[in-house]
């Protein structure tokens, strides 16, 4: 079964560092998702993006957070610089093209990158 | 604002007993329904999507129903195995605002063998 690729596995960073996460979507999904999970919560979406373009970034926090796809297929994730309330589990998931189709297709989730910052 | 509660937090059962994981959603107004299954330092599983027009979906020993009037999804484990631990999160998908995944808090269920 396909799967969606994220590395690295785990990253442990010093506050003020930058960081990266990584994500390969589902052949063929058009929608991509990053989400943050704290521990003991549910995910919360931080970028949601159709092809190449962002469709929903409202709780992405913007003076540190970036996310980029530029042709549509993988997608990296960065913060720069990083604060130790950004540890946490960062996952990427995707879902069937379209936006339409989207509200109405399930989500499949990549294993995540654990992020400890010190 | 919707919001998604899981009650109990935490549940430990038997090997082999059936049990019941209970999800509710404060508006009814949902394109559909998704289960996933987190195993500890892991990302989500997919298990189970009910869309809003449907009352149940079944998957081997899984069985999700959803009541969109009461605002409420049961996730039902028959003959539960050790393999079966794990946390279990529903998200619903609203049909108004942002019309983004939001997600309960989570159940995570221990199996003794």
């Amino acid at each position: 079964e396909a799967e969606v690729a994220q590395s690295p596995r785990y990253k442990i960073t010093e506050k003020s560092q930058a960081v990266a996460f990584w994500c390969d979507p589902i052949s063929g999904h058009a929608t991509l998702y990053w989400y943050r999970q704290i521990l003991g919560q549910g995910p919360e979406l931080l970028v949601q993006f159709q092809d190449e373009s962002v469709v929903d970034d409202s709780q992405l926090p913007k003076d540190r957070f970036s996310a980029e796809r530029l042709k549509g297929v993988d997608s990296t994730l960065k913060i720069q610089p990083a604060e130790l309330g950004d540890s946490a589990m960062y996952l990427c998931a995707s879902s069937l093209s379209g936006a339409a189709d989207a509200l109405g297709s399930p989500l499949h989730f990549g294993n995540g990158t654990r992020l400890t910052v010190t | 604002k919707q919001e998604v509660t899981q009650i109990p937090a935490a549940l430990s059962v038997p090997e082999g007993e059936n049990l019941v994981l209970n999800c509710s959603f404060t508006d009814s107004a949902i394109y559909n329904l998704q289960w996933f299954r987190q195993d500890p330092g892991k990302g989500l599983t997919s298990l189970l999507l009910i869309q809003s027009s449907q009352r149940e979906q079944t998957s081997g020993r899984l069985n999700a129903s959803l009541d969109k009037s009461s605002g409420r999804s049961t996730l039902y484990i028959a003959a539960s195995q050790p393999g079966d631990s794990a946390t279990y999160l529903c998200a619903v998908r609203p049909r108004t605002g942002a019309q983004k995944l939001v997600f309960g808090q989570g159940t995570r269920l221990t199996i003794n063998p």
